[in-house]
């Protein structure tokens, strides 16, 4: 079955550290990929997504994601992380030509000031 | 904007009752989804559905059952609820239309069963 996998459960930083989370999907074919966050009391929200074109997307509040087919990752990156980037992050894989998205079990992010 | 809506953010059942849950969007979508959300399992996926009157079983459909009689509302339903129902349920709605599989969630109902 496919399967996505966020390695990182639990990652704690410091205010203007690096981030990266990753993820790791268990699919051979054409695949669209999204980040969600989910920000304390809040909904789930999209932080950005790929469909094609450039493997290297941006989105929202300076986030940006690299596709790299060949190692079947999508990993979650941002050069300077705030505190108000405290939230649990979510990577999601929709099989092509369904509407169904399959979900990491996500990665808690705490940022300290 | 679009809105996803339901009906309760918090919600105290005890074991045995029957539980609904509600969910409204106004994007005139499609596709609606119910999940649940357990701390370290991510998402599951319980039901979904991509019309009127249509369903499909997600991932963990055992104990629940839905209904979509209106495309703007899709219901969750809770036969007889058990301890282990308790949960944060969300519920997302998309567009097949748009091709961007891009789903919209609720805010979320958090359900404690006693």
């Amino acid at each position: 079955a496919q399967s996505v996998s966020q390695h990182n459960h639990h990652v704690i930083l410091s205010e203007a550290a690096s981030l990266e989370l990753g993820c790791n999907y268990s699919y051979g074919g054409t695949v669209n990929l999204f980040w969600y966050v989910q920000y304390p009391g809040q909904h789930l929200q999209l932080l950005l997504k790929y469909f094609s074109g450039d493997p290297l997307v941006k989105g929202i509040k300076g986030f940006e994601a690299e596709f790299i087919k060949s190692k079947f990752s999508f990993n979650l990156r941002k050069p300077s992380v705030q505190w108000s980037d405290t939230a649990e992050y979510f990577c999601a894989v929709n099989l092509y030509n369904t509407d169904k998205l399959i979900f990491g079990t996500g990665t808690r992010l705490q940022v300290f000031p | 904007d679009v809105k996803v809506t339901q009906s309760s953010r918090y919600l105290v059942k005890r074991t045995g009752e029957k539980v609904f849950l509600e969910c409204v969007q106004d994007m005139d979508h499609e596709n609606m989804f119910w999940y649940r959300q357990d701390p370290g399992l991510g998402l599951r996926l319980i039901y979904f559905s991509y019309d009127v009157k249509m369903k499909e079983k997600g991932d963990i459909p055992e104990g629940y059952s839905v209904s979509r009689e209106k495309k703007e509302r899709f219901s969750l339903i809770l036969e007889s609820a058990s301890t282990n129902q308790t949960s944060m349920y969300l519920c997302a709605s998309s567009s097949t239309g748009a091709g961007t599989y891009e789903q919209y969630f609720g805010p979320g109902t958090r359900l404690t069963v006693t």
